[in-house]
C-alpha cells in the first residue's frame, strides 16, 4: 500500500498573499492531480501532471500555479489568495488499471483566507 | 464540456434499507464510471467502477450503467450506519481527467 501526504493540513493566509500547498505520494504513481472541493460543488480539477516534468491545466487553473518537482511530489500555489477561494484542496495520484485510472486521494488541505 | 449531476443531494435511510444513488453525465463518449466515498474529514476513496453496460456487484454494493440513457447508479443493500458519508460519482472520457458530480450526502440511522 501507499499514502498521499498533504501539508499543511490548514493554511491560513491574508488576501493577496501567495500560498503554497504540498503533496507527496509513495505509490510510485506517474500521474498526480490537484482538485478543489467546495461544499455542494463536488471536486473540480485545477492541475494535473501525467508524468514527471509534465503539467496540464484543469478546468479551474486560473489563479493557480503548479509544479511537479519530482515523481513523488506535486505542489500547488495560490498566486493571490482571495476570500472566495476558501475550500479544501485535495491531491491525488493514479495509475492505469482495470478500472480505468483509479484515483488515490490525500485527506486534504483547508485554505483559510483572512 | 462534460457535465455530471447527482441525485438526490442528500438522503436519510433507516439501517437495513436499500439505498439508491443516481448519476447522469452529458458526454456519450465517456468510458469509465466510478463511485467514490468520502467520510467526514477523510480522503475520498474509490468504491466501485464500471466501463461496460450492465451491472457489477461487490458485496452489498451494486453499480448499474446505461450508456444510452447517460446514467449510472449505485445501490447499497442492507445499509449500515458506517455507510454514512458523501458519495461522489466520477466520469472519465478515456483521458486522465475525471469529472465529478457534486455528491450525495447519505445518513443511515440506526
Amino acid at each position: 500500500g501507499g499514502i498521499i501526504t498533504q501539508t499543511p493540513k490548514f493554511l491560513i493566509g491574508q488576501e493577496g498573499q501567495k500560498l503554497t500547498l504540498k503533496c507527496q505520494q509513495n505509490f510510485n504513481h506517474d500521474t498526480m492531480y490537484w482538485y478543489r472541493q467546495d461544499s455542494g460543488k463536488g471536486l473540480r480539477l485545477i492541475y494535473y501532471s501525467i508524468t514527471e516534468n509534465d503539467l496540464q491545466k484543469g478546468d479551474l487553473s486560473e489563479g493557480y500555479d503548479a509544479s511537479r518537482e519530482k515523481k513523488s511530489s506535486f505542489s500547488l500555489t495560490v498566486t493571490s489568495a482571495q476570500k472566495n477561494e476558501m475550500a479544501v484542496f485535495l491531491c491525488a495520484s493514479s495509475i492505469p488499471d482495470n478500472s480505468g485510472n483509479t484515483l488515490y486521494f490525500g485527506e486534504g488541505s483547508r485554505l483559510i483566507v483572512v | 464540456q462534460q457535465k455530471v449531476q447527482q441525485s438526490p443531494e442528500s438522503l436519510i435511510v433507516p439501517e437495513g434499507a436499500m439505498t439508491s444513488l443516481n448519476c447522469t453525465f452529458s458526454d456519450s463518449a465517456s468510458q469509465y464510471f466510478a463511485w467514490y466515498r468520502q467520510h467526514s474529514g477523510k480522503a475520498p476513496k474509490a468504491l466501485m467502477s464500471i466501463f461496460s453496460n450492465g451491472e457489477k456487484e461487490e458485496g452489498r454494493f451494486t453499480i448499474h450503467l446505461n450508456k444510452a440513457s447517460l446514467h449510472f447508479s449505485l445501490h447499497i443493500r442492507d445499509s449500515q450506519p458506517s455507510d454514512s458519508a458523501l458519495y461522489l460519482c466520477a466520469v472519465n472520457t478515456g483521458n486522465y481527467k475525471y469529472v465529478f458530480g457534486a455528491g450525495t450526502r447519505l445518513k443511515v440511522i440506526a
